[in-house]
């Protein structure tokens, strides 16, 4: 069974601060994604990360997924308050489509 | 494009009964995916459904089941509810495999929240 362990578990932070969020296995992945929920709503895709040392941004985040593609990270830069919501990573094993999902990062950005 | 719908939003049930949740998927994806959500476990994978046939199952009891329909919407089920199966359920709909990707891209509905009492 592949695990997801993120951490941490819980962040608050004031607007403007940076922030890291990690997402660690002992498992290897062939992607791995990160999606934010908001309350009351689904997860909403951000961004897929294939290749071992892959980075992609997407305006103030920033992922990266480890050369090993057993880990990723978040970091956001200059936090808002628009940024608030649960942050879920999710890998899938090497000829699967199968998802596993983390048990996410709840994150609060006091204004 | 429209996205996921999942009803009903909310739903209150008690010991004993039994529910059917409904998804409509992204039209033209044919890959629809269920999840059950609880703040303690996170999103765990109930079961898969292409082309009306269950291609993956999670570990849950046999209390949870589906189907899907020939349009591609499907149905889950839950028996002889529990008091743990109070949780969010989230449908998630996929373009996979027609679309050539290596990976998997889920869209999620915004889920049906269950109250069992």
């Amino acid at each position: 069974t592949q695990l997801l362990e993120q951490s941490p578990q819980f962040l608050s932070i004031q607007e403007g601060e940076n922030l890291t969020v990690y997402c660690n296995s002992s498992s290897v992945f062939s992607s791995l994604q990160w999606y934010r929920q908001e309350p009351g709503e689904g997860p909403v895709l951000l961004v897929t990360v294939v290749t071992g040392g892959e980075v992609k941004k997407l305006k103030r985040l920033t992922f990266q997924f480890g050369d090993a593609r057993k880990d990723s990270s978040l970091h956001i830069t200059a936090a808002q308050p628009g940024d608030t919501g649960l942050y879920l990573c999710a890998g899938a094993g090497a000829g699967s489509y199968q998802l596993t999902f983390g048990k996410g990062t709840k994150l609060s950005v006091i204004p | 494009k429209a996205g996921v719908t999942q009803t009903p939003r909310y739903l209150i049930k008690t010991r004993g009964q039994q529910v059917t949740l409904s998804c409509s998927p992204i039209s033209g994806h044919r890959s629809v995916s269920w999840y059950q959500q609880t703040p303690g476990q996170g999103l765990q994978f109930l079961f898969e459904y292409f082309s009306e046939t269950q291609r993956n199952k999670g570990n849950f009891p046999g209390r949870f089941s589906g189907r899907q329909f020939s349009n591609s919407r499907s149905e889950m089920n839950v028996s002889t509810l529990e008091l743990g199966d109070s949780a969010l359920y989230l449908c998630a709909s996929s373009s996979l495999p027609q679309t050539g990707l290596s990976y998997n891209e889920q869209f999620f509905g915004p889920g049906t929240r269950l109250t069992v009492l």
